[in-house]
């Protein structure tokens, strides 16, 4: 069974400073991790994919496949990065099962 | 021109009543989902539909039924109505395979009284 794993459920920073929201999976086999963002009362929509190893508006995930780990981080947080974040999962080359993990509402602070 | 579009946005109805909610894709994708965003925001999948396998989460009540009239659609059908039903239901759709994004409906808000 496949599992994705957001600890915090809430997160808070001031404007310019890094941030964090952590992301750990479970899957035996070789996954497709993603990052979601849900800006207030919007439909989500992909931030990015671990496959493409890109920067999108300053935000990185790197996948460490040893800790199992898929955490997106972003050097300097804006106050428009507010939002909910979800990171999310599915078995390679299928597009079967797309798992979503609980979810972090990052709030960045003036 | 939207991907992905339900209807209705909001939907606010007795408890025990029977209701759909209807997913229209227009991009060719063959996989379709709902999901199920609760109060505290956790997002769950509740089916995935690729015109030849659905795939149900166990969790999920048997008063719940995904109707797939053609590829392009996946309406989502309630039976019995309860309170526990109150929530915000996305619709989503993702080609078959590789390593690709799916594409989210604005949603519907139902809220059971």
């Amino acid at each position: 069974a496949q599992r994705v794993t957001q600890p915090e459920k809430l997160l808070s920073v001031f404007k310019g400073a890094p941030v964090e929201l952590k992301c750990n999976y479970s899957y035996s086999g070789s996954p497709e991790l993603f990052w979601y963002v849900q800006y207030s009362r919007q439909r989500l929509q992909l931030l990015l994919r671990h496959i493409s190893r890109e920067s999108i508006k300053g935000f990185t995930a790197d996948l460490n496949k040893g800790e199992t780990s898929f955490h997106l981080k972003k050097p300097f947080a804006q106050e428009e990065d507010s939002a909910m974040y979800y990171c999310a999962l599915a078995p390679s080359g299928s597009a079967r099962q797309l798992t979503f993990g609980s979810g972090t509402q990052l709030t960045v602070l003036p | 021109d939207t991907a992905v579009s339900q209807t209705p946005k909001y939907l606010v109805t007795q408890m025990g009543n029977d209701k759909s909610i209807k997913c229209e894709q227009n991009l060719g994708h063959d996989t379709m989902y709902w999901y199920k965003q609760d109060s505290k925001k956790f997002l769950k999948i509740m089916f995935s539909y690729n015109n030849k396998e659905l795939i149900i989460n166990e969790t999920v009540p048997n008063r719940f039924s995904p109707k797939s009239p053609d590829k392009a659609h996946l309406n989502l059908h309630i039976n019995s109505l309860e309170l526990g039903d109150s929530a915000v239901y996305f619709c989503a759709s993702r080609p078959t395979g590789g390593d690709t994004e799916a594409f989210f409906g604005q949603g519907t808000r139902l809220t059971v009284v």
